[in-house]
């Protein structure tokens, strides 16, 4: 059985960069696996932040941006702000209809 | 304005049944695939189930296959997460969301409805 893999936490400062990865137990995340990024905060639903590996999705701002890099799926936001606090979530679709979400990266703002 | 509205969420007893409800508006609701996502109190989100547009393709978790069915009716804008022989582990917050064409992730978010199975 697969699993998606994230850093369970990350820091950043603000007007800084971070980038998060998203990986799999076995083998390498390609672009087939459509990865897509999710910001949530707490009590809230979440967010669409990035489709098909690097779409962004509507009115989500330039800063975030998504990549392979590697043998991962990536998130990096560029000029970090306050409120981008949050948990970020990457999904990857596994084929025949069956899709699967990593643990999430919990980002704090030093 | 997309518009989804998850319903139905309550509390239960193991080994019960329960049909959630995702209306959907502002949209062309038979031209997008749809999906059920969880969360579990504090914890993670988890891809629940997903069907396509005609409703003919219909996918599960391992978590929840052979217990829940996914439907939707085109004429109602609304699809359906049927849920058989709950358990305690499928407490959580069902989100209801419309997926992106052709990029198989979920992009409209509803606010989510709250299962609480327990005893």
């Amino acid at each position: 059985q697969t699993v998606v893999t994230q850093e369970p936490s990350f820091s950043v400062s603000p007007g800084g960069t971070v980038t998060l990865t998203c990986g799999l137990s076995s083998g390498s995340v390609s672009s087939s696996h459509y990865p897509s990024w999710y910001q949530q905060t707490p009590g809230q639903p979440p967010r669409t932040l990035i489709y098909s590996t690097n779409t962004r999705s509507s009115g989500v701002p330039d800063r975030f941006s998504g990549s392979i890099l590697g043998n991962k799926a990536a998130l990096t936001i560029t000029g970090a702000q306050a409120d981008d606090e949050s948990d970020y979530y990457c999904l990857m679709y596994m084929g025949n209809g069956i899709s699967l979400f990593g643990g999430g990266t919990k980002l704090t703002a030093l | 304005e997309v518009q989804v509205l998850e319903s139905g969420g309550g509390v239960i007893q193991p080994g019960g049944s329960l049909r959630l409800s995702c209306a959907v508006s502002g949209f062309t609701f038979s031209s997008y695939g749809m999906s059920w996502v969880r969360q579990a109190p504090g914890k993670g989100l988890e891809w629940v189930s997903s069907i396509s547009v005609s409703g003919g393709g219909t996918y599960y978790a391992d978590s929840v296959k052979g217990r829940f069915t996914i439907s939707r009716d085109n004429s109602k804008n609304t699809v359906y997460l049927q849920m058989n022989s709950l358990r305690v582990e499928d407490t959580a917050v069902y989100y209801c969301a419309i997926n992106k064409k052709g990029a198989a992730a979920p992009d409209s978010w509803g606010q989510g409805t709250l299962v609480t199975v327990s005893s």
